[in-house]
């Protein structure tokens, strides 16, 4: 069964601050790992993952897959209020469905 | 506007009533899913539709029954509600199976008292 662990499962930071949040995964046949947030509603798209070592970027977000050791990490700079959300990861394998991990609670204070 | 639609966007049940969240797409996608999401739980799936005419079970398929009327819509049925499926419902749709280009409904929150 397709597993995708998330770590931390919430944090506290300030404005300003960086943060790493970590995504490890066991899936059959991977095929990609995608990095959304969530505020209020529905979960809004942020990354696509498919190759190991490409970073892919916006603006002070990126993050980075490792199918080696199959993790992903997502980066987010100089952070702001704003980003305070749930960060879900999931990965797709071998049939149609992504598989979510729990989601990571993020505090942005002032 | 192009998207998911899901229908109520909430909903007040009593144990043991039954009902039917709606959700439809007009993106010409392929694949339809729907998930719960409890608090700390992520995203659960519960059913999906690789294409139209299909279905398979996923994580948490019991309690629940779904159809895939045609290519856009895609229904979830409660037949006898209970507390324990309180939650938040998400539709989502994806144009192949690859596991990615997923486009979520608003969510539905259901509360079965």
């Amino acid at each position: 069964e397709d597993k995708v662990v998330q770590s931390p499962l919430s944090l506290v930071v300030h404005e300003g601050d960086t943060v790493t949040l970590n995504c490890s995964y066991e899936v059959t046949n991977f095929r990609s790992l995608l990095w959304y947030k969530q505020e209020k509603k529905a979960p809004t798209f942020l990354f696509m993952l498919t190759s190991s070592g490409i970073e892919k970027k916006s603006g002070r977000l990126s993050s980075i897959l490792d199918k080696k050791e199959l993790f992903s990490i997502l980066n987010i700079t100089a952070t702001q209020t704003g980003d305070s959300a749930i960060y879900l990861c999931a990965v797709g394998g071998a049939n149609s469905k992504l598989t979510f991990g729990k989601g990571i609670t993020l505090s942005v204070r002032p | 506007n192009a998207g998911v639609t899901q229908t109520p966007k909430f909903q007040v049940l009593k144990t043991g009533q039954s009902m039917t969240l709606q959700c439809a797409q007009d993106m010409n996608h392929n694949s339809m899913y729907w998930y719960r999401q409890d608090p700390g739980m992520g995203l659960r799936l519960i059913y999906y539709s690789a294409s139209e005419g299909t279905t398979d079970k996923g994580e948490v398929p019991n309690g629940y029954n779904v159809s895939r009327l045609n290519k856009r819509e895609f229904s979830l049925r409660l037949e006898s509600a209970a507390p324990s499926q309180t939650s938040v419902y998400f539709c989502a749709s994806s144009p192949t199976d690859r596991g990615y280009g997923y486009t979520f409904g608003s969510g539905t929150r259901l509360t079965v008292v």
